[in-house]
């Protein structure tokens, strides 16, 4: 098993493109989520899903969006970077809820917002 | 106010002493994940617990959910136990973690 993919590992962006940061997992987890972590802050849920077709935001969801087609695949979308949006971010999921099963974390992409 | 405390911040020990890390939560919880942070960057889960303690090898974690506080313990420190240790409790019926801001360990031979 590969576990949580994440592509890119970096990316720099201008401010005003769009991207999307990719994350795939191959253990039939139905909980995916999305993180940020910014220095001196913990980490800080984005948005998340308990399934496929089923999405939520978390605690800091402003420019970004999810989807959730398949099991598999829980990509998250900025539709217009901007440099706060400069952070690590984490894709990670668990079997089921996030209170339930033992958290799988991906890698990691570090993106820079010029 | 946090929602999670970790204490310390920073801790600095020799090889071989024993390690306590903190968590104190303010929200209901029905389980709480301590992760491992590695200086690359990587982050793996070490415990999951919603009741007592749990060991592996020389980790062990454990929780009072009444005093709403959990420790990581490290017997026998390692070099290679330098890390960042992060408590996630999970709220109750949100399907959500919420993060400490993480306890820098450093390990000196």
């Amino acid at each position: 098993n590969a576990g949580v993919t994440q592509t890119p590992k970096f990316q720099v962006l201008k401010t005003g493109q769009s991207m999307t940061l990719q994350c795939a997992q191959d253990m039939n987890h139905e909980y995916m989520s999305w993180y940020r972590q910014d220095p001196g802050m913990g980490l800080r849920l984005i948005h998340y899903s308990v399934g496929a077709g089923i999405t939520d935001q978390g605690e800091v969801p402003n420019g970004y969006n999810v989807s959730r087609s398949t099991t598999e695949d829980f990509p998250l979308r900025l539709l217009s970077a901007a440099p706060s949006q400069t952070s690590v971010y984490f894709c990670a999921s668990s079997s089921r809820g996030a209170g339930e099963g033992e958290q799988f974390f991906g890698p990691g992409t570090r993106l820079t917002v010029l | 106010k946090n929602e999670v405390e970790q204490s310390p911040q920073n801790l600095t020990a020799q090889e071989g002493e024993f390690i306590t890390i903190n968590c104190s939560y303010s929200v209901g919880i029905s389980a709480l994940h301590w992760l491992q942070q590695h200086p690359g960057g990587g982050i793996v889960s070490l415990f999951m617990l919603s009741s007592g303690k749990k060991k592996h090898g020389r980790l062990i974690a454990t929780i009072n959910i009444q005093e709403k506080h959990s420790s990581l313990h490290i017997t026998a420190s390692h070099p290679r136990d330098s890390a960042v240790y992060i408590c996630a409790p999970d709220k109750s019926g949100s399907e959500k973690l919420v993060f400490g801001k993480g306890t820098k360990l450093t390990v000196n031979p």
